[in-house]
């Protein structure tokens, strides 16, 4: 069955650029029907979802984080990527990978098992 | 876009049931049969419970259950058992490719 798995630093220093990845196995992540998304949920708190990318390479975006984001898939890895800028401490937290499906993405039925990030000079 | 409403926590004994809601608005949980549950236990990814309001995936209990009226989505959990006990979190549609969780809800069994 489908896998994900996150990878990345743990430790990013304030105002740079957090840098992700989900590397997808067991299927491809340019097979249609599929979303690929990033989640985060900081220390104690609840899950925020960041966006997704549809396998066509179309992309959307938590509107409170669109200036900040990018998200882009690469096929001959098939790996998903994020890209969060300028990042404060407000973006530690744990980043969750997932699989959307359904109509509009709007179900999560395949997760990774999370990564820590912690935004600190 | 606004976090969906959930009370913070709930609880119930072995063998009841307990009902969770999560309100929003006529753009999201009211507008779309697009509401999804999540289950987390501490130190673990989330899980998918129910998917588009009442649909459970392959190998969820039926005890789980979900419904909605109007602006507000429900999960409820029928003859609970200690397993149960973790934090869930609903999850909608709010159009144009927009997704919003819920607070989360933190299930206790006695």
């Amino acid at each position: 069955q489908v896998q994900l798995q996150e990878s990345g630093p743990g430790l990013v220093k304030p105002s740079q650029t957090l840098s992700l990845t989900c590397t997808v196995s067991g299927g491809s992540i340019s097979s249609g029907g599929y979303y690929w998304s990033w989640i985060r949920q900081p220390p104690g708190k609840g899950l925020e979802w960041i966006g997704y990318m549809y396998s066509s390479g179309r992309s959307y975006y938590n509107p409170s984080l669109k200036s900040r984001i990018t998200i882009s898939l690469d096929t001959s890895k098939n790996q998903f990527s994020l890209k969060l800028t300028s990042v404060t401490a407000a973006d530690t937290a744990m980043y969750y990978c997932a699989r959307n499906s359904g109509y509009f993405g709007d179900h999560m039925d395949v997760w990774g098992q999370g990564t820590t990030v912690t935004v600190s000079s | 876009q606004s976090a969906l409403t959930q009370p913070p926590a709930a609880s119930g004994s072995p063998g009841q049931s307990v009902t969770i809601s999560c309100t929003g608005t006529s753009s999201d949980v009211g507008g779309y049969n697009y509401v999804s549950w999540y289950q987390q236990h501490p130190g673990k990814a989330p899980k998918l419970m129910i998917y588009e309001v009442t649909k459970r995936p392959s190998g969820v209990p039926d005890r789980f259950s979900g419904s909605k009226s109007g602006n507000t989505a429900s999960l409820t959990v029928s003859g609970l058992q200690a397993e149960d006990e973790a934090d869930y979190y609903c999850y909608s549609y709010a159009g144009s490719n927009n997704l919003v969780f819920g607070g989360g809800t933190k299930l206790t069994v006695l």
